[in-house]
């Protein structure tokens, strides 16, 4: 089973430009989120999506872009990197409902120079 | 944006000890408290998802309480083991039809053995 899949693993961007950072979920859900990770701050919300065609904005969407063409895909886009954005980004998964855990991937790790 | 806080931020307890810590979250407006154990260098797994005022949840020696009233949830460790050495992270959906997680910042456990 492959769960949720994140790609790429590592990156190092210059300030300025631009990347997509993949996720894909096999499990039909729902439901699909964007986290940042920054010591000291705790899993804080970018973006999320109730299902294909929706999107909304978490805490700390400002420098990000995301869409969700189809269930299995949810991308985010940096449209110009600051160095910021240097972060470790977790994509999540889960199934409608209050009751329903999340399923993580194994994170991005962004350097912006 | 809600405010989830976690206490302690770190402790270390000896194997073979219990241990307990703490969750808190605002009261009004609760719909999920979630529990996720992350391990370093690997990615947040769900331990619970507790909707209801009163819910206890057990898996293992790892168990779980939450007052929705007062706004906290306990996270119990019976008899730790060096492999309990993790991240707990708790996170609060806040409302119907919300689905924006919002995490605490967590707390390390280590279990010296």
């Amino acid at each position: 089973n492959a769960g949720v899949t994140q790609t790429p693993k590592f990156q190092v961007l210059k300030t300025g430009q631009s990347m997509t950072l993949q996720c894909a979920q096999d499990m039909n859900h729902e439901y699909m989120s964007w986290y940042r990770q920054d010591p000291g701050m705790g899993l804080r919300l970018i973006h999320y999506s109730v299902g294909a065609g929706i999107t909304d904005q978490g805490e700390v969407p400002n420098g990000y872009n995301v869409s969700r063409s189809t269930t299995e895909d949810f991308p985010l886009r940096l449209l110009s990197a600051a160095p910021s954005q240097t972060s470790v980004y977790f994509c999540a998964s889960s199934h409608r409902g209050r009751d329903q855990p999340q399923h993580f991937g194994d994170g991005t790790r962004l350097s912006i120079l | 944006i809600l405010n989830v806080e976690q206490s302690p931020q770190s402790l270390h307890v000896q194997e073979g000890d219990s241990t307990n810590f703490t969750c808190s979250f605002p009261s009004s407006n609760f719909y999920a408290l979630h529990w996720y154990r992350w391990e370093t260098a690997k990615s947040p797994e769900a331990l619970f998802v507790m909707t209801l005022n009163g819910d206890e949840k057990k898996k293992g020696r790892i168990s779980a309480t939450l007052n929705t009233k007062e706004g906290y949830s306990y996270l119990y460790i019976k008899g730790s083991q060096p492999e309990d050495s993790a991240t707990y992270l708790c996170a609060s959906l806040k409302g119907a039809g919300s689905y924006q997680l919002t995490f605490g910042k967590g707390t390390k456990l280590s279990v010296i053995p």
